[in-house]
């Protein structure tokens, strides 16, 4: 079955380090998008990729990196920068209107 | 700057009563509009999606939104609640410009308690 594959669900880190975030698709969809997620805040926008080699910043980019080299690909990077890394993080895709968005399961990432 | 503002933060509904969520946005253009519902312990599903046509638009679970263009809303209701709605409701906004990327409300809170 197709869909988005998000790994690990769990993620502990000590502070001070990087940590990446891994999010697989066999959708074939072009554009992905990363997302943040605490309670009371909905879900932000880190960052997005429209095409492979292309991604652009979301509205709390800073703190966050990404790389787009594959299609299927686009690992988040959540670096020592980030202030308050403790979060639930969402990968999606996007095909087109009709089909929607595909949503993964999910890491949530403590930073102790 | 481009926003989706839900004004109810926390809902707490008895079962059988009628439910109404506000959305509004703040966009120059052409949009789409979304109403996503998270359950507990649960991934995001679509209850309804409006891109164009008519502004009432059915979703899943006997939800349905109204788009009022002119007020920039796009309120989300069901007339009558169970224990099961129980969830977290986002409003959600994308548009061309932005490569279609979801810009979330922040959410609702709904209890319905028994």
């Amino acid at each position: 079955d197709g869909g988005i594959t998000q790994s690990p669900k769990y993620l502990f880190r000590k502070e001070g380090q990087n940590v990446t975030l891994s999010c697989e698709q066999n959708l074939n969809h072009d554009a992905m998008y990363w997302y943040r997620q605490d309670p009371g805040q909905g879900l932000r926008l880190i960052y997005y990729s429209q095409i492979v080699n292309d991604f652009q910043k979301g509205d709390i980019a800073e703190g966050y990196s990404v790389s787009r080299e594959k299609k299927e690909s686009f690992p988040l990077t959540v670096t020592s920068a980030q202030k308050n890394p403790t979060a639930f993080y969402l990968c999606a895709t996007y095909y087109n209107p009709n089909y929607g968005y595909t949503f993964g399961s999910g890491t949530r990432l403590t930073v102790v | 700057a481009q926003s989706v503002s839900q004004h109810n933060h926390h809902v707490i509904l008895s079962e059988a009563a009628s439910l109404e969520l506000g959305c509004n946005y703040s966009y120059g253009g052409t949009v789409n509009l979304f109403w996503y519902v998270q359950y507990p312990g649960q991934h995001l599903q679509l209850l309804l999606k409006y891109f164009s046509g008519d502004p009432l638009v059915k979703g899943i679970k006997g939800f349905e939104a109204e788009f009022i263009k002119s007020k920039f809303s796009f309120n989300l209701r069901k007339p009558s609640v169970q224990w099961s709605d129980t969830a977290e409701y986002f409003c959600a906004v994308n548009a061309p410009n932005s490569g279609y990327a979801l810009n979330f409300g922040k959410g609702t809170s709904l209890l319905v308690t028994p």
